[in-house]
């Protein structure tokens, strides 16, 4: 079945020590999304790409990078965790046309700081 | 913030009972969509409605909108068990490609 994964499941990872969450996609989206969710808070936007092109958030801090290298992987790079990066990290995709505009979701990758 | 708030924050029902989430946001939009997340899941997309639709029915479920308003309703019919989950209201603005989440209403049934 087409779908959205996300790995690992979960990753615990040392304060400072950089860490690369991925997600790949079978649905031959042209849009990604990267969202984080602590808990029992609102999915809050990073960034997503539009086919190649990158839009940031204004509000995610400089810590947070990401790749997407092709049209099925994209990765979310934290550069330096802290303590207050600890949350669920959900990746979604969507294709964007005038009919289509609903997100398909990973199971996400639940990420602890140590 | 393009999203505003969703009542109640917490909802506990029986079994049978209809469920009803409210949803408010700020801007203009060009569609409202109704997600639903298990606990330590991903989000699963429930019902999308365009800014000039008043109203949508999939299975159980009965989506209002009213733009003049900025709000939204989530109906849940004869609701079960299997219906305990988080449910996220979600925009697209006009004229962007994102879509912002509120807050959530948490949804209890008991057997």
């Amino acid at each position: 079945d087409a779908m959205v994964i996300q790995n690992p499941r979960y990753q615990v990872t040392q304060f400072g020590k950089p860490v690369t969450l991925s997600c790949s996609q079978t649905l031959n989206h042209n849009v990604m999304y990267w969202y984080q969710q602590k808990s029992s808070q609102a999915p809050k936007l990073l960034f997503h790409y539009y086919d190649k092109d990158f839009n940031n958030e204004a509000d995610t801090p400089d810590n947070f990078q990401s790749r997407r290298p092709n049209t099925s992987f994209c990765f979310l790079d934290i550069r330096s965790p802290g303590l207050g990066d600890a949350a669920m990290y959900l990746c979604a995709t969507s294709r964007r046309d005038s009919l289509n505009e609903k997100l398909f979701f990973g199971s996400g990758t639940q990420l602890s700081v140590l | 913030s393009q999203q505003g708030e969703e009542d109640p924050q917490a909802l506990s029902i029986q079994e049978g009972e209809n469920a009803t989430m409210n949803c408010s946001y700020k801007t203009s939009i060009n569609n409202l969509q109704w997600y639903r997340q298990n606990s330590g899941r991903g989000l699963v997309h429930l019902i999308l409605i365009r800014s000039n639709e008043r109203e949508k029915h999939s299975g159980r479920l009965r989506v209002t909108l009213d733009t003049s308003k900025k709000s939204s309703s989530l109906l849940i019919t004869a609701s079960r068990a299997a219906d305990t989950a988080s449910y996220f209201c979600a925009t697209d603005a006009t004229g962007g490609f994102k879509t912002i989440f509120g807050a959530g209403t948490r949804l209890f049934v008991k057997a």
